[in-house]
C-alpha cells in the first residue's frame, strides 16, 4: 500500500493524559499537513511541514499541541494534558508541489475521544 | 468564522435527481478544490479549478469556478447512491495552505 497511513485509527483517553499520533506519508511527498475535523465540520488546518521544517502552525493551536517530522519522512502529533474539547478526527495529508494537480492525499485519520 | 461557506448543509434526494451544491467566500482564491469524504475515511480530491469562469466535468459531476474566483458550484446529474458522502470545498491562495468549508452532506436514496 503506497497511500498515507495513520496510527492508531482510534484512541480513547482520559482527560489530562498525553497522546501521540503518527502519520506515514507517501514517500516521495515533501509536504505533510495535519488537520483536525469535528463532527459536521470540514477539516481545520493545524500545521504543515516541508521536509523536516515546520513552516506554519495555526494560531488556534494551543501550546499543548506539538508536531515533529524529524527526518522529513513520518510525522508525529502530540497533545499534552488532553481536554474534552480535543475530541475530534485528526487527519494527515501529504502533497508534492512538483506533481501536476496539487493533490493532497489524506490518510484515514485518527479518531480521538477524551473522556 | 469560516472563510468558505457551503450550502446546503444537508441534502437528501432520490436516485436519478439532479442537484447543485455551492461554495461561497468573500475572499479571492488562486485555486479551489472539491473533495468527497466517506464516513471513517479521509477526503479524496475530485477536482482543482484555478481560472475564473473555469468549468470542469468529471463524468456526471460538473464543477464551476466563479468569474471573480470567490465562489464555486458542483452540479451532479442523475445522482446515484454511490454519490452519497460529504462534499467539501477547499480554497487556497498559494497552494501552501488550504481552507476547507463545512461541507454538504449528500444522501442519495435508491
Amino acid at each position: 500500500d503506497t497511500g498515507v497511513s495513520q496510527d492508531p485509527r482510534h484512541k480513547i483517553t482520559k482527560r489530562g493524559q498525553n497522546v501521540t499520533f503518527r502519520c506515514d506519508p507517501i514517500s516521495e511527498h515533501n509536504r505533510l499537513y495535519w488537520y483536525r475535523q469535528t463532527l459536521g465540520q470540514g477539516p481545520e488546518f493545524l500545521t504543515y511541514f516541508q521536509n523536516e521544517a515546520q513552516l506554519e502552525k495555526s494560531r488556534l493551536l494551543s501550546d499543548r499541541f506539538s508536531a515533529e517530522r524529524p527526518k522529513g519522512s513520518f510525522s508525529t502529533l502530540e497533545i499534552q494534558r488532553t481536554e474534552q474539547g480535543d475530541s475530534a478526527m485528526y487527519l494527515c495529508a501529504s502533497y508534492s508541489r512538483r506533481r501536476l494537480g496539487n493533490e493532497q492525499f489524506f490518510g484515514p485519520g485518527t479518531r480521538l475521544t477524551v473522556l | 468564522t469560516q472563510l468558505l461557506e457551503q450550502s446546503p448543509q444537508f441534502l437528501s434526494i432520490q436516485e436519478g435527481e439532479n442537484l447543485t451544491v455551492y461554495c461561497n467566500s468573500s475572499s479571492v482564491f488562486s485555486s479551489l478544490q472539491w473533495y468527497r469524504q466517506e464516513p471513517g475515511e479521509g477526503p479524496v480530491l475530485l477536482v482543482t479549478v484555478v481560472t475564473g469562469g473555469e468549468v470542469k466535468k468529471l463524468k456526471r459531476l460538473t464543477f464551476q469556478f466563479g468569474d471573480a474566483r470567490k465562489d464555486s458550484s458542483l452540479h451532479i446529474t442523475a445522482a446515484q447512491p454511490g454519490d452519497t458522502g460529504l462534499y467539501l470545498c477547499a480554497g487556497s491562495y498559494n497552494f501552501n495552505k488550504f481552507y476547507f468549508g463545512s461541507g454538504t452532506k449528500l444522501n442519495v436514496k435508491p
